[in-house]
């Protein structure tokens, strides 16, 4: 069975430095999606960035990159410049695709909080 | 933004009573999932719907059952509720394309009392 683990419950730091936030998974498939969401007080549910097993390439969105390890399955969330908008629950989760569609597995989520 | 909606949005309700969560969406999409957030457990998965009629269990799927009657719509049932079900429920969305992202609604807050 596949598994997220999340070991940092709660982080902070300053507004415009740099964060990452840490994440491993252990799993025997090769082909596999992983994700990082943030959820802000508003308890909406918004899809931050994505990364595909099979791209050697860490997956980029503006403020946002990842660092991707699989031999070490190590799926880490960096965010540069962080903003108080960035204040929120993050969570990592695992997907492996199919016909059937893909069920996500979950982290148990990082608390970050952007100080001003 | 998805076009995903839950309802209701909060409910409280005592124990033994059936109670139904209904998501809709106006995407087309083709999966549906149901999902409970609890502390300290990120998102587990109850059910899913890889199609009209077509549905199969998730990680925590005892006490809950769905249907899928149509494309739009997918509903959620505690056919009697515990107070082990109180939590917060989403429903998620995916289409055939893409690689398998999936949008979330609002979510509903349900109270078992």
């Amino acid at each position: 069975a596949q598994t997220v683990t999340q070991s940092q419950p709660e982080m902070s730091v300053q507004e415009a430095e740099t964060v990452t936030l840490s994440c491993t998974y252990d799993t025997s498939e090769n082909n596999y999606y992983l994700f990082w969401y943030k959820q802000p007080p508003s308890r909406q549910m918004i899809l931050v960035i994505r990364q595909e097993a099979y791209k050697q390439q860490n997956a980029t969105e503006n403020r946002f990159s990842v660092n991707f390890q699989k031999a070490a399955k190590s799926f880490s969330l960096k965010i540069s410049d962080s903003q108080l908008g960035d204040t929120a629950m993050y969570f990592c989760a695992f997907m492996v695709l199919n016909r059937q569609g893909g069920k996500l597995i979950f982290g148990q989520g990082t608390e970050l909080s952007v100080k001003p | 933004d998805a076009g995903i909606t839950q309802s209701p949005r909060h409910k409280v309700t005592e124990t033994g009573t059936p109670v139904t969560l209904r998501c809709h969406q106006t995407e087309n999409h083709r999966y549906m999932y149901w999902y409970r957030q609890d502390p300290g457990h990120g998102l587990r998965l109850i059910h899913y719907s890889y199609g009209v009629k077509d549905t199969d269990k998730g990680e925590v799927s005892d006490g809950y059952s769905v249907s899928r009657s149509k494309t739009e719509d997918f509903l959620l049932t505690l056919e009697s509720a515990t107070s082990s079900q109180t939590s917060v429920y989403f429903c998620a969305i995916s289409g055939n394309r893409g690689h398998g992202e999936q949008y979330f609604g609002p979510g509903t807050r349900l109270t078992v009392t």
